[in-house]
């Protein structure tokens, strides 16, 4: 256990309207990330960051925001939720300096944009 | 970029019989790591195996192990004495050693396994 928690779990929204999920952990790891999962499509990284204030696009970044104000949190903005946005957002976490290891996962947040 | 294919979208086995489950992918490095994670209903990620292609030895974790062949770029699981808490959708990855935490994970598209009592 990586010590993860990803709020909320589950979360309805209407199109347009701004959601934000948050990504916290324990451990004061340096690299978090974000991802979707999608039947069809696997896992497919949005955004990473590898430190306050640093991040990073991943390959699904289009209409995505995010942001690291304390190592401790990680923020996914959607800025204007679109249908095409309903999905399954894992946050995760690398351990170590380098990062370059496996990744620990959250529970997941199930979003339904109608 | 690098891509990870599971050819399986979907595999059935008896309960304690053994099954292999396949990935392949596509890289032009030659250091990197390799996964397996498993994904039960309740939708957590779960860590089953990770193997390091510098190292020539399979993985092995309790009934599960690896087949790992480099030159072909193929990382296939096997399962052993399957049981019905394996049940789950099993996802291959792959990630850079190079790039550091700066490279994600890229998955598969993952098996669905079935366990039959």
């Amino acid at each position: 256990d990586a010590g993860i928690t990803q709020s909320p779990r589950h979360k309805v929204t209407e199109t347009g309207t701004p959601v934000t999920l948050r990504c916290h952990q324990t451990e004061n790891h340096r690299y978090m990330y974000w991802y979707r999962q999608d039947p069809g499509h696997g896992l497919r990284l949005i955004h990473y960051s590898y430190g306050v204030k640093d991040t990073d696009k991943g390959e699904v970044s289009d209409g995505y925001s995010v942001s690291r104000s304390k190592t401790e949190d990680f923020l996914l903005t959607l800025e204007s939720a679109t249908s095409s946005q309903t999905s399954v957002y894992f946050c995760a976490i690398s351990k170590g300096q380098t990062g370059n290891t496996e990744a620990f996962f959250g529970q997941g947040t199930r979003l339904t944009v109608v | 970029a690098q891509t990870v294919t599971q050819s399986q979208p979907e595999m059935s086995v008896q309960e304690a019989e053994t099954v292999t489950l396949s990935c392949t992918y596509d890289t032009s490095e030659s250091d990197y790591y390799l996964f397996w994670y498993k994904q039960p209903p309740s939708r957590q990620m779960i860590l089953v195996i990770r193997q390091e292609a510098y190292k020539q030895q399979n993985a092995t974790e309790n009934r599960f192990s690896v087949n790992f062949q480099k030159a072909a770029k193929s990382f296939s699981l096997k399962i052993s004495d399957s049981q019905l808490g394996d049940a789950a959708m099993y996802f291959c990855a792959y990630r850079s050693w190079a790039g550091g935490g700066a490279d994600g994970l890229t998955f598969g598209k993952g098996t669905h396994l079935i366990i039959q009592p």
